[in-house]
């Protein structure tokens, strides 16, 4: 089993709609929570990040953590084309590297 | 700008020949990374240094080298020993490798090299 499992997609969505997209794990150890996007043939670059539990906003995105779960969440809301591209979740405890789930693939179509 | 530079962006290579691709930042981070990325399997660590001259073997080391002779490059040497080097290749920075900060990675915008 995988330390982090991520729902490959590709999730196709119109303009307008609510996306959630998930990462579950498996070490409860894990403090920190990231989600990264990524544009195509591009480097990732961070857009979220939690520590421990809870939720975190940032305009149209939020980030969830439920560590009774051991499940992340993004949502974005009002998804725009732009926002078309590939989303990886990652995670690390305190001591030691980020561990990177496989990506989604969003599609948002006008 | 601050930011990480990778070259080059597209490579070809031949089976058989050993081939370099360059990483270089100027965010004065102390840790750096090589990370392959294949369709479907994520993000996967080749290696990382934490400082100069200084460096550890990933989850899939086997195939590559690397050197950390300055702050600012970390060049990743793909050689004839890798079996499948076709990929999309990323290095990444951070401040810090560990500990109490976010651990939040840089990355450049990758090298994709092609075995032909």
């Amino acid at each position: 089993q995988k330390e982090v499992e991520q729902d490959p997609g590709p999730l196709s969505v119109p303009e307008g709609a609510i996306v959630s997209l998930n990462c579950t794990y498996s070490n409860s150890a894990f403090q920190y929570f990231m989600w990264y996007r990524q544009y195509s043939r591009k480097g990732p670059e961070l857009l979220m990040y939690t520590y421990s539990s809870g939720n975190k906003e940032d305009g149209r995105f939020t980030a969830q953590v439920d560590k009774s779960s051991k499940y992340i969440s993004l949502f974005i809301r009002d998804s725009q084309p732009s926002d078309s591209a590939t989303y990886l979740c990652a995670m690390r405890y305190v001591t030691d590297k980020l561990i990177f789930g496989t990506g989604t693939r969003l599609q948002v179509f006008p | 700008d601050g930011g990480i530079t990778q070259s080059p962006k597209y490579l070809f290579r031949k089976e058989g020949q050993n081939v370099t691709l360059s990483c270089e930042q100027n965010l004065n981070h102390d840790a750096m990374y090589w990370y392959r990325q294949d369709p479907g399997q994520g993000l996967r660590l080749i290696y990382y240094s934490q400082i100069v001259n200084d460096f550890q073997k990933g989850d899939i080391a086997e195939g590559y080298s690397v050197s950390r002779e300055k702050k600012e490059s970390f060049p990743l040497t793909v050689t004839s020993a890798q079996k499948n080097p076709t990929a999309f290749y990323l290095c990444a920075s951070s401040m810090s490798s560990g500990g109490a900060d976010t651990g939040e990675l840089f990355f450049g915008e990758g090298s994709r090299l092609t075995v032909l």
